[in-house]
């Protein structure tokens, strides 16, 4: 079974550039989550999607970034414009569905690094 | 709001000997509790997770951990580590209702020593 595909797996900008990922997660998952996780601290959920809806995006810096789930299949987050806060590591997980007893299957992440 | 707290940041340990990684939740609500890992480069894989029943979990790679709700505890232990363990530690905490989200701890980095 494929796990969860990210990419690019590295990308370097400049402060003010736009940037996004891309997530393709498990063959039939319906829950997908974008985490955000700076050096030195666990993984924060940024956004959290069932099917092609937003369950909980409450901690999504809503003024520069967005994420969309157009087909309920893979995902893009964008970051329009970077700072310099916002180098860290993105992770994409799945899960067959919602709820906390769900097990969530991560893929490699994309490392930020905003100069 | 629950939150996680490991209690250390990085844990040397020789291989073959024991190892503890501590790990302390606040809640005022039942949560579920989970410790996941991270090798370098790569994304995190569960190791274990406590829903309800026993307060003793196993878990893959010879990991178990014990929920002990009067301490707010979920300690992940190994009775002999090896180098293939050497990776970065996360336990997390999720509302059993309610939002359900996970909450991870700051991480502990375990290195292993021949």
């Amino acid at each position: 079974e494929a796990g969860v595909a990210q990419s690019p797996r590295y990308k370097i900008i400049e402060k003010r550039q736009s940037v996004a990922f891309w997530c393709n997660p498990i063959s039939g998952h319906a829950t997908l989550y974008w985490y955000q996780q700076i050096l030195g601290q666990g993984p924060k959920l940024l956004i959290q999607f069932q099917n092609n809806g937003v369950v909980d995006d409450s901690q999504l810096p809503k003024d520069r970034f967005s994420a969309e789930r157009l087909k309920g299949v893979d995902s893009t987050l964008k970051i329009q414009p970077a700072k310099l806060e916002d180098s860290a590591v993105y992770l994409c997980a799945s899960s067959t569905t919602q709820g906390a007893r769900e097990t969530q299957y991560f893929g490699p992440g994309t490392r930020l690094l905003v100069l | 709001a629950q939150s996680v707290t490991q209690l250390d940041s990085q844990v040397p340990v020789f291989e073959e000997a024991p190892v503890e990684l501590r790990c302390n939740y606040s809640s005022s609500v039942s949560v579920y509790l989970f410790w996941y890992v991270q090798y370098p480069n790569q994304g995190l894989q569960l190791l274990l997770k406590y829903l309800s029943g026993s307060t003793l979990v196993k878990g893959i790679n010879g990991f178990e951990a014990e929920f002990n709700k009067s301490q707010t505890s979920f300690h992940l232990r190994k009775p002999s580590v090896h180098i293939s363990d050497t990776a970065e530690y996360f336990c997390a905490v999720s509302e059993v209702q309610g939002a359900q989200k996970l909450v991870f701890g700051q991480g502990t980095r375990l290195t292993i020593n021949p």
